[in-house]
Formats: C-alpha cells, structure tokens, sequence
C-alpha cells in the first residue's frame, strides 16, 4: 500500500520559503505514469493545485504560483520536496502531496497534509 | 475564484439520492474524459471517488455514480447514508495554462 508522508516547517514568517518534503513508501517515486503533485488548501477553503513533477523530473507549476514555486524529486530517499519563496499571510494552508496516475489524470494517493501558517 | 464551478451546498436525508453538478467549459469538462470528484471529510486528507468520469476506484461503494453532458459533470450518491456527510470537489484536465483545476467544492449535509 502506497504512502505519502508530508513533513516540515508548520510556520514561516512572512517573505521566507516554505519548505515541505512528501517522503514515499510503498513504491518507487521513480515508476512510470505517474506525476507527484503537491496541492494546498486555506483553512476553510477549496483545493489548490501547486504544481507536478513527473517520474523524468520535468515539473508544471500553477501559473499564478510559477513565479515562487519549486519542486524536485530526490531519488535516492525516494521522496518530494516543495519550495515556495516569499510568503504571505495568503500562503497559510493545509499543503497535501498527491500520486496522479498520468493517463487518467486522477489523483489516488495523498498525503495526511500538514498545515503551514505564515504569521511572523 | 475557483476554475470549475460547484453548488456550494446540497443535502438530502437518509436513503434518498443527490445530484452535485460541477460546470466547467470545453478547455476542460467539455473536452476531456477527466474529470475526478474526491470525497473530503473534516480534518482529513481527500478521497478519490470517481475517475474518468464515471470509474469507480476499488473500495468505492456502487452507490456512487458520475456522468457528464456538455460542459457538466455530475455526481450522484443514491441510497444516502450519514457516513457520506463530507464535502466534495470535482476535478478536470485542462488545456488551459494550468493542467489541473478543482471545482470549489460542495459541503453535502445529511439531514
């Protein structure tokens, strides 16, 4: 059974990055037709897509986002990792890590998510 | 404002069936077999419920059901039980700039 395991700093002051790391067991963040897609929900709010990257490393951000989001893949402990630079207080959220199978375009696995509070 | 558009409220009571409509256009809904609807419970990570439309994942009772004409999907639970008071959130490819969008999601009461 397919884990994901979202883990990092809970409150960042405002203009820092917010880092997250989705670790995967269970599977191998290296098998093919999937993406592994971080997506963040406000507290009250509805489901936001942050971005992907792909089993080959290529990455899609959310336009909106583009600007201050990175994700990168570290093979070796097999797990995903999120950068999201110069925060605000909008940033505060629950941040989920999802498995996307590629050819349905469906998320099937996610993470607990873990919530990040921008607040200095 | 959310890419896809939900009703952000419906109910119904034990044992009846619910419609939830999720409207989008032909960059997405319209012109793509994928749309997903997750089933999200408070305080608790979504729930794939329905992929390509109208596939159930395994372990998703029959009880839910989806289905698209035009522009909407929809989503419909019959026989409802209290268990399924959660909200609920559609999701489409698109062609637009982002990939992937969420409708805003719909709170379903259980009366």
């Amino acid at each position: 059974q397919l884990q994901l395991q979202e883990s990092g700093s809970g409150l960042v002051k405002p203009s820092q990055t917010l880092s997250l790391t989705c670790a995967v067991s269970g599977g191998s963040i290296s098998s093919g037709g999937y993406s592994w897609s971080w997506i963040r929900q406000p507290p009250g709010k509805g489901l936001e897509w942050i971005g992907y990257i792909y089993h080959s490393g290529s990455t899609y951000y959310n336009p909106s986002l583009k600007s201050r989001v990175t994700i990168s893949v570290d093979r070796s402990k097999n797990q995903f990792s999120l950068k999201l630079s110069s925060v605000t207080a909008a940033d505060t959220a629950v941040y989920y890590c999802a498995r996307a199978v590629v050819v349905v375009a469906a998320f099937d696995y996610w993470g607990q998510g873990t919530l990040v509070t921008v607040s200095s | 404002q959310s890419a896809l558009t939900q009703p952000a409220s419906v109910s119904g009571s034990p044992g009846q069936s619910i419609t939830i409509s999720c409207t989008g256009t032909s960059s997405d809904v319209g012109g793509y077999n994928y749309v997903s609807w997750y089933q999200q419970h408070p305080g608790k990570a979504p729930k794939l419920m329905i992929y390509e439309v109208s596939n159930r994942p395994s372990g998703v009772p029959d009880r839910f059901s989806g289905s698209k004409s035009g522009n909407t999907a929809s989503l419909t639970i019959s026989g409802l039980q209290a268990e399924d008071e959660a909200d609920y959130y559609c999701s489409s490819y698109t062609s637009s700039s982002t990939p992937q969008v969420f409708g805003g999601g719909t709170k379903l009461t259980v009366l």
